[in-house]
């Protein structure tokens, strides 16, 4: 089926160890997003991407690393994985970015990530 | 810099019920707004951005540039409505912004 996928869905790490979660989309969307989702912080842009190739840091790129080869995927890694990364992480992607009319975000189903 | 100020976090009503969801906004030029929706269980998704001026769910949202806000209303809420709502703002860098979120709850 078309669409946004995210995986793993549920991820239990140890503190220093290197995780990677993964985005699929199918639609050919140029661009392509990562967000971290806190109580208390509501989404928070770690990075985003305007094309294969094509990355930017958002608000909270920290610990963080992200490639795009191919557009249809963006996976997301943490290098060494620590607790402040607990978090839901979500993917998202667009035909444009916000603000040019065809911004709108269409979101994968969420990456659950607890690092004890 | 931009950002987005849900003021409730919590915000618990009845149906049939009126319901406000507050944002605030703060940008220095002409801000894109929108409100996105997360039920249980289920995506976040787009309800509705300022530009399109439309009702989606019943819901309608009006910029008010004076006073730097988008809230998000319904004069009848229902029970489906029970969501997470947050509240966007993009600017000229294009990058989305979002507020902190104020989840809804409409009793029965």
């Amino acid at each position: 089926d078309a669409g946004i996928t995210q995986s793993p869905r549920y991820k239990i790490t140890e503190t220093g160890r290197q995780v990677t979660l993964m985005c699929h989309q199918t639609w050919s969307h140029s661009y392509m997003f990562w967000y971290r989702q806190d109580l208390g912080h509501g989404l928070r842009l770690i990075y985003y991407s305007a094309a294969a190739d094509i990355t930017d840091k958002g608000e909270v790129p920290d610990g963080y690393v992200v490639s795009r080869s191919k557009t249809e995927n963006f996976p997301l890694t943490l290098e060494s994985a620590t607790r402040s990364q607990t978090s839901v992480y979500f993917c998202a992607s667009s035909e444009g970015l916000a603000g040019a009319g065809t911004g709108e975000l269409f979101f994968g189903e969420g990456s659950r990530l607890t690092v004890l | 810099a931009q950002r987005v100020t849900q003021p409730e976090k919590l915000l618990s009503v009845f149906k049939g019920a009126p319901v406000e969801l507050k944002c605030n906004y703060s940008y220095s030029g002409s801000p894109e707004l929108f409100w996105y929706v997360q039920y249980s269980r289920q995506r976040l998704q787009l309800l509705l951005r300022h530009i399109s001026r439309e009702s989606i769910k019943g819901f309608t949202a009006d910029l008010n540039k004076g006073e730097t806000s988008f809230h998000l209303k319904k004069p009848f809420a229902q029970e489906e409505d029970s969501a997470m709502y947050y509240c966007a703002l993009t600017g000229s860098n294009y990058k989305l912004t979002f507020g902190k979120g104020t989840l809804l709850t409409v009793n029965p």
